[in-house]
């Protein structure tokens, strides 16, 4: 069964300083997201997006985070200047509909933590 | 935007008894209700999933349940096993939007 891919598992980095998560979603999909989960605590939504650009931002989506398609199968999330609450597992998902009822896929997760 | 509450926060259960968790939703637009299942330090995986237009849905051992008029829906597991431990997230998705509102979810623990 295809999966979402995630990479790197586990991503350490100083305050202040710029991380790139990368996703492959999969093949046939053409809706992306991001979402990240504090510990101990539920999934919360930061963006979709659909034919090369943002179909939505969710208020956590600042100015710090950006995200890109730099070719036909990776899904970057980028955070500019890390603060030592983005530290969470970052999760990315994909659907082949941004219809209604079109399931959503689950990777495995960037756990980040920032120092 | 639509806030999704789950309850229990923690449910402890006997093999082979049966588990209720119970989500509401605040958008009455809502109209697709996945659940997923949370081993620790996993991914979050689709177990199962209701669109607005059924009230049931079964499949083996799991069931979801939809009452779009109380704007609740129900996920029931039967027969409980010890691999069915883990933490079970309900989530909404309006028509509007395709993102996912995720209740704070419940910790199953089945007891052997």
């Amino acid at each position: 069964e295809p999966e979402v891919t995630q990479t790197p598992s586990h991503q350490v980095t100083q305050m202040g300083q710029e991380v790139i998560l990368r996703c492959v979603p999969i093949s046939n999909h053409l809706y992306f997201y991001w979402y990240r989960q504090i510990l101990g605590q539920k999934v919360e939504f930061l963006v979709s997006f659909y034919n090369n650009e943002i179909s939505e931002k969710s208020e956590i989506f600042d100015d710090q985070f950006s995200v890109e398609r730099p070719d036909g199968s990776n899904f970057t999330l980028k955070i500019r200047s890390t603060k030592l609450e983005d530290s969470a597992m970052y999760f990315c998902a994909s659907s082949d509909s941004g219809r209604l009822g079109q399931p959503q896929h689950f990777g495995d997760g960037t756990r980040l933590s920032i120092l | 935007g639509e806030n999704v509450e789950q309850h229990p926060s923690t449910l402890s259960v006997q093999e082979g008894d049966s588990a209720v968790i119970k989500c509401t939703y605040s958008d009455s637009a809502s109209n697709y209700f996945p659940w997923y299942k949370q081993e620790l330090g996993k991914r979050p995986q689709l177990i199962i999933d209701i669109r607005s237009n059924v009230g049931e849905k079964k499949d083996q051992r799991i069931a979801v349940t939809l009452n779009k008029t109380a704007k609740h829906f129900s996920l029931h597991i039967t027969e409980t096993q010890p691999e069915d431990s883990a933490v079970y997230f309900c989530a909404a998705t309006d028509p509007n939007d395709y993102k996912l509102s995720f209740g704070a979810g419940t910790t199953v623990t089945v007891r052997a």
